[in-house]
């Protein structure tokens, strides 16, 4: 198994500023995945996030307002970037590997932009 | 990806045996089910994981008929600690690791 801790835990922000979310994961993932979940609703994965790569982005999400860095196997940043009070949401960063079976889930992001 | 649909919400009482069914019509060959558990505030916990007939581990029990166009996920005696949204994922899209959420059910447990 794999314990996943973010930072920060929550935090409130001013319309068109930037806020990076940092993933550190106890042990050596292949693969890391950013989400983002709405209150009472499910969650929407963002990208993947690829040591030695570049992040790939879902449909509805690009790299200009979520850039993501993955420097190696047990850290990821996900910045949310010239942000609106659309981009108010729960972000959670999850390990795994490349096989879609158990991933492990971070606490998740609280962000509020006013 | 098989798209999963699943009740919006459900209600038990503390001790009952609580099965939430799943269905998957379109769940391709090499295809597994996984549940996974959301409690507030928390990120979602794998629960387990099958492909046929039926897994047990100690939290849950998971069922698969032989068409696998459905499952259920049975939670034994479930205390006021079970309440929390469980999502059904079918798939994944081959060799990216990735998980796509349904709308998943809320189950309140009542004392």
């Amino acid at each position: 198994s794999a314990v996943i801790s973010q930072k920060p835990s929550r935090d409130i922000c001013q319309r068109g500023t930037s806020l990076t979310i940092q993933c550190q994961v106890d042990s050596q993932v292949t693969m890391m995945f950013w989400y983002r979940q709405q209150p009472g609703q499910s969650l929407t994965l963002i990208a993947t996030a690829n040591q030695g790569s570049e992040a790939t982005y879902e449909s509805g999400f690009v790299i200009d307002k979520f850039p993501i860095s993955r420097p190696n196997l047990t850290f990821s940043t996900l910045t949310v970037s010239n942000m609106s009070p659309e981009d108010s949401s729960i972000y959670l960063c999850s390990g795994g590997d490349r096989s879609g079976n158990e991933q492990f889930f971070g606490p998740g992001t609280r962000l509020t932009v006013l | 990806l098989a798209k999963t649909t699943q009740p919006i919400s459900m209600d038990s009482y503390e001790g009952q045996e609580v099965n939430i069914t799943c269905s998957h019509n379109n769940i391709a060959t090499n295809d597994y089910i996984t549940w996974y558990q959301q409690f507030p505030s928390q990120g979602p916990r794998f629960i387990i994981q099958g492909y046929k007939t039926k897994v047990t581990n100690e939290v849950a029990s998971l069922f698969i008929p032989a068409d696998r166009k459905s499952s259920t996920l049975s939670l034994p005696r479930v205390s006021l600690s079970d309440t929390a949204v469980y999502y059904c994922l079918v798939g994944y899209t081959s060799n990216t690791g990735k998980l796509i959420f349904g709308q998943g059910t809320t189950l309140q447990v009542k004392p």
